[in-house]
């Protein structure tokens, strides 16, 4: 079965911090995304990734990188941490663009 | 960009009765249209998605319709059961790309 984990599963940080968060697939699949999810709400495409050294912007880039090292890794980092950017973090992975998505586990941050 | 409207956001039924979700889109060159099911503190989860060449797909007691006239897709939970509780977001995919845009959920309550 796929496999997607995040690390850190929840972080506090401070405004104006750095943030790193990490996903890492055992799946072998091309694709890769982040996705925030507020409270109540579905899921909004922050950056993804279809082949390693490669990013793209998704719907909501502001206030975000994205690093695809290798095909299993992909990282989202917010240089200057922002309270508006208090979300649960999602994952995921997909073999081709027009595949499953399979999402891990979820990180939840909280900006103070 | 494309836009995909979901309702109703609260959505409660009595165990053994239907349910019934409906999703609108934009843009007519989206098709892929997944159905994830999400529980409290996890992940979304894949329940049944439909592509643009189809009309209605059913397991076991899922059912989705398309109509790519009205740019409209729906999903059809049956005989429902108190495990069926859960968020349900719909999403489509963009033609010629690989995002998801998602619908802001619809949160399921079946009683006994």
């Amino acid at each position: 079965e796929a496999a997607v984990t995040q690390s850190p599963r929840s972080k506090v940080a401070v405004t104006g911090g750095k943030v790193t968060l990490s996903c890492h697939q055992t799946n072998n699949h091309d694709y890769m995304y982040w996705y925030r999810q507020d409270t109540g709400h579905g899921l909004r495409l922050i950056h993804y990734s279809y082949v390693a050294d490669s990013t793209e912007k998704g719907d909501i880039p502001d206030g975000y990188k994205a690093s695809r090292p290798s095909q299993e890794n992909f990282s989202l980092i917010l240089e200057l941490a922002s309270l508006s950017q208090t979300a649960v973090y999602f994952c995921a992975s997909s073999e081709q663009g027009y595949a499953e998505q399979f999402f891990g586990p979820g990180t939840r941050l909280t900006v103070l | 960009g494309e836009q995909v409207e979901q309702l109703p956001s609260i959505l409660r039924v009595q165990e053994g009765s239907s349910a019934s979700i409906n999703c609108s889109y934009e843009d007519s060159a989206s098709n892929y249209f997944p159905w994830y099911k999400q529980e409290p503190g996890e992940n979304p989860k894949l329940i049944i998605d439909i592509r643009s060449n189809m009309e209605r797909k059913q397991i076991q007691e899922l059912i989705v319709l398309l109509d790519k006239k009205a740019k409209r897709f729906s999903l059809h939970i049956t005989d429902t059961q108190p495990g069926d509780s859960a968020m349900y977001f719909c999403a489509a995919r963009e033609g010629g790309s690989a995002k998801l845009i998602f619908g802001e959920g619809t949160k399921l309550t079946v009683s006994s």
